[in-house]
């Protein structure tokens, strides 16, 4: 099945550690985007990446972190400086910028203890 | 800024009933407008995409609207049912430089009472 995969489902962290959230895509789209969802928000970009081994920040990119070294891969960390991170994570993908709609995973839950 | 505006915030209405969602935007400068479909706890599934230089996209009982001028777009769903209720949700795609992705609505959350 051709798709976007996150991984895990639900993320605890306690406060001052690292995590990498992943997220996979086999449907051979250059660009692909972190959002974060807080509870009755709309969602906010984090990073976008419209190439391997390129990649952008978003409007909220402080206290996290990136990379696409892979067309299929583009893992996001959430670092201790991100005051609060506790929210939805959602990786999308696309074929390329313009007038092509986005694909959504479905999406990692973080929660910080 | 693009700014994203969806009205109401929420809404429950009786099976079978039409009804319309919208989505307003401050900004015309656009490549699209893109309705998604959200389920509690899910990702975002995409209903319709209207590019920048069409009126209306239709799929199944679902028709888009897009009028760049007035900076709206209207989601109209027809004999509504148990199985629509959701969050939905408007994101455009900006065309006047800046960051790619999308700037989104905060949705509206639909309940269809059987």
């Amino acid at each position: 099945d051709g798709g976007i995969t996150q991984s895990p489902k639900y993320l605890f962290r306690k406060e001052g550690q690292n995590v990498t959230l992943s997220c996979e895509q086999n449907l051979n789209h250059d660009a692909m985007y972190w959002y974060r969802q807080d509870p009755g928000q709309g969602l906010r970009l984090i990073y976008y990446s419209q190439i391997v081994n390129d990649f952008q920040k978003g409007d909220i990119a402080e206290g996290y972190s990136v990379s696409r070294e892979k067309k299929e891969s583009f893992p996001l960390t959430v670092t201790s400086a991100q005051k609060n991170p506790t929210a939805f994570y959602l990786c999308a993908s696309r074929p390329r910028r313009g007038y092509n709609e986005q694909f959504f995973g479905p999406g990692t839950r973080l929660t910080v203890l | 800024k693009q700014e994203v505006t969806q009205i109401p915030a929420a809404l429950s209405v009786p099976e079978g009933e039409n009804l319309v969602l919208n989505c307003s935007f401050t900004d015309s400068a656009i490549y699209n407008l893109q309705w998604f479909r959200q389920d509690p706890g899910k990702g975002l599934t995409s209903l319709l995409l209207i590019q920048s230089s069409q009126r209306e996209q239709t799929s199944g009982r679902l028709n888009a609207s897009l009028d760049k001028s007035s900076g709206r777009s209207t989601l109209y769903i027809a004999a509504s049912q148990p199985g629509d209720s959701a969050t939905y949700l408007c994101a455009i795609e900006h065309s006047g430089g800046g960051a790619d992705g999308l700037t989104f609505g905060k949705g509206t959350h639909l309940i269809i009472q059987p």
